[in-house]
């Protein structure tokens, strides 16, 4: 069972271009979640999202960032007219189906993360 | 979600036991201690939860005390590649939603 995909593994922008970022989630998972990880800094909690559907966007910068996760495909953040204070590790998290009763179901699990530098 | 508190580093030899302290006296009746880690570079990797009672998988065991306040991870046999920042996160259990990463506890594990 493959794990969480991310891609690309690094990613080189200028200042003002487009990022994108993909995430594909462990098999059977439909529960995807994005951080970001600042040079020397913690995870940060950005967006929660199921398909279709975002559930918790508190993370999420008020402009210029958006993520998604579309019925077929992969879950996309995307990152427009970037500047140098975006440059950092980016991970995605898939979790299964959350459980109502008995327990949790939802422990998260990280892809390798993307490395997003901006000249 | 309770708030936690983790020293900031801990030096442990190869082979022997290490262990992790977490406190979070503010823990709700319905909240899980998880424990994640995330060695450089890399993506945070889930390592164990519970709720009351000790815990034990592959990977290490949770120790989580009487009244709840506390919990101690312990990898019984560390290793160079256990060396990591390891995260103890509490939250409401079967519910979705973000973890909240504090500074967690830097590991490193000696030869």
């Amino acid at each position: 069972n493959a794990g969480v995909m991310q891609n690309p593994r690094h990613l080189v922008r200028r200042r003002g271009q487009e990022a994108r970022l993909r995430c594909s989630p462990m098999k059977g998972h439909s529960h995807v979640y994005w951080y970001r990880q600042l040079p020397e800094e913690g995870l940060k909690f950005m967006v929660y999202l199921q398909k279709e559907n975002i559930i918790d966007e508190s993370g999420m910068p008020k402009e210029r960032f958006s993520a998604e996760f579309p019925k077929e495909g992969p879950s996309i953040l995307r990152i427009q007219q970037v500047v140098r204070g975006d440059s950092a590790a980016y991970f995605c998290a898939s979790s299964p189906s959350v459980g109502t009763s008995g327990g949790p179901k939802h422990e998260q699990y990280f892809g390798p993360g993307t490395r997003l530098t901006v000249t | 979600d309770a708030k936690t508190t983790q020293p900031p580093s801990m030096d442990c030899a190869e082979g022997r036991a290490a262990n992790l302290p977490c406190n979070h006296s503010t823990i709700s009746g319905n909240e899980y201690v998880y424990w994640y880690r995330q060695i450089h570079s890399q993506g945070p990797q889930y390592i164990i939860h519970g709720l009351k009672n000790n815990e034990t998988n592959e990977m290490a065991s949770l120790i989580i005390t009487e009244d709840r306040k506390s919990s101690t991870l312990i990898l019984p046999h560390a290793t160079l590649r256990d060396t990591a920042v390891y995260y103890c996160i509490v939250r409401v259990g079967n519910q979705g939603g973000k973890l909240i990463f504090g500074q967690g506890t830097e590991l490193s594990v000696k030869p």
